[in-house]
């Protein structure tokens, strides 16, 4: 069964780091691009990133430059998205997607809901 | 890079067609065929309902179609059924390898 899991929901203090998880299954881990894209609360969707599992590739959005690192581990496909200096507006259900050419997002992980608050 | 634009809500009776637009700029949708839409239920994670302008992945209802025009891209959703009440999101291939969703867009069927 192809699916993307991801881990569980995380309550961070202001200025700390997150680090989200997401283990593929059922396919060829090296050979879809992955994707991160999060939702705050009543909002829209915001893409983060994306990484190339075959080679660790990234590229990331330009207002998320500098505290968004997307890392993979072949060993066991998994993909880590890790924000650092988290503020309240960093508050949101983060994604992981699996990208199929150029931009079909096919496959969705279940979200992991980041909440930051002192 | 700014989000796409698309309307915040569009509304329709069962059985109409409705049509939700998606406008960016020739860097975006007007520079590539790679524009996509997902369907939103609250609570859910989104679904892919059409990708690269006008294809439908398979088990999706031939009710959705997608096509684009110059900057903008649309989508129709036609023979409109309460289970199509959602939230839908266009999202284009951006230069250098980025991607960019629209505003989203509430359709309510009335």
């Amino acid at each position: 069964q192809v699916q993307l899991v991801q881990s569980g929901a995380e309550v961070k203090k202001p200025g700390a780091s997150v680090k989200v998880s997401c283990k593929a299954s059922g396919f060829s881990f090296t050979n879809y691009y992955m994707h991160w894209v999060r939702q705050a609360p009543g909002q829209g969707l915001e893409w983060m990133g994306v990484i190339d599992p075959s080679g660790g590739t990234t590229t990331y959005a330009q207002k998320l430059q500098g505290r968004v690192t997307m890392t993979r581990d072949t060993s066991t496909s998994t993909v880590y998205m890790e924000l650092s200096s988290l503020r309240s507006d960093d508050t949101a259900l983060y994604y992981c997607a699996r990208g199929y050419y150029y931009n079909r997002f096919d496959i969705w992980g279940q979200g992991t809901m980041v909440t930051v608050s002192a | 890079q700014s989000a796409l634009t698309q309307p915040a809500s569009v509304s329709g009776s069962p059985g109409q067609s409705i049509t939700i637009s998606c406008t960016g700029t020739s860097s975006d949708v007007g520079g590539h065929d790679y524009v996509s839409w997902y369907q939103e239920h609250p609570g859910k994670a989104p679904k892919l309902m059409i990708y690269d302008v006008s294809h439908r992945p398979s088990g999706v209802s031939n009710r959705f179609s997608g096509s684009k025009s110059g900057n903008t891209a649309s989508l129709t959703i036609s023979g409109l059924q309460a289970e199509d009440e959602a939230d839908y999101y266009c999202s284009s291939y951006a230069s250098s390898n980025t991607r960019l969703f629209g505003t989203g867009t509430k359709v309510t069927v009335l």
